[in-house]
């Protein structure tokens, strides 16, 4: 079956340091999400990637997809605090068109 | 717009009581939500998947006389949680999403605990 793996786990850095969290699939990606979540609250929806190599941007948050489809990464420039949370990437099910699998996140935290 | 409400946010209840939890689209019309339950520190577990006057289709493991899902209309989605146990204590989140293919809205989850 397919998994997602995140990497880091968990991130702390000084506001205004670039960072990048990584997203990898054990199998082709046919739509990666990814979502953003605050300590006990519902998810925000920040990107989604369908081709290889697309890449979107939003505000300081770029994401990427590879060329392979199998890996993808969210770039923050300038972390503010704001952008702490946990970010979360969902990819959709090979087999299954409407059901995504989830990555354990990424618990960032931006220190003033 | 996408906006999914859920209610209630915050929720206690005695050991075998049923707790009734509500997803609503609030400015677009849903035909399939999706219910996730989450445990602390760890990802997205999806429970059960539901489309619009059809029965749910719930994930392997999870007991569907114990959570029971009505999608009675286009705009809302309904959880009980019968009989609840102090294990059932979670963070319970829906999402929402238009036509098939389409990104999912999330609510903003309903946190229960169980006495």
């Amino acid at each position: 079956s397919q998994e997602l793996e995140q990497s880091p786990q968990s991130l702390i850095v000084q506001e205004g340091k670039n960072l990048t969290i990584n997203c990898t699939s054990s199998k082709t990606l046919y739509g990666l999400y990814w979502y953003k979540q605050k300590y006990g609250e519902g998810l925000i929806f920040l990107m989604m990637l369908q081709k290889g190599g697309e890449e979107k941007s939003h505000e300081k948050i770029t994401a990427k997809l590879d060329e392979k489809k199998q890996q993808s990464s969210l770039h923050i420039t300038a972390s503010q605090p704001s952008h702490a949370g946990i970010y979360l990437c969902g990819a959709e099910n090979a087999g299954n068109n409407r059901k995504l699998i989830w990555g354990l996140g990424t618990s960032l935290a931006v220190n003033p | 717009g996408a906006v999914v409400s859920q209610h209630p946010s915050w929720v206690i209840c005695k050991s075998g009581t049923s707790v009734k939890i509500e997803c609503r689209s609030l400015d677009f019309q849903a035909t399939t939500m999706f219910w996730y339950r989450q445990f602390p520190k760890q990802s997205l577990m999806l429970m059960a998947t539901s489309n619009e006057g059809s029965k749910a289709t719930y994930e392997q493991g999870v007991e569907k006389d114990k959570f029971l899902i009505n999608h009675a209309s286009l705009t809302l989605s309904t959880l009980t949680v019968t009989s609840a146990h102090p294990e059932d204590s979670s963070f319970y989140i829906c999402s929402a999403s238009k036509v098939v293919k389409e990104t999912q809205y999330f609510g903003p989850g309903t946190r229960l605990l169980v006495l």
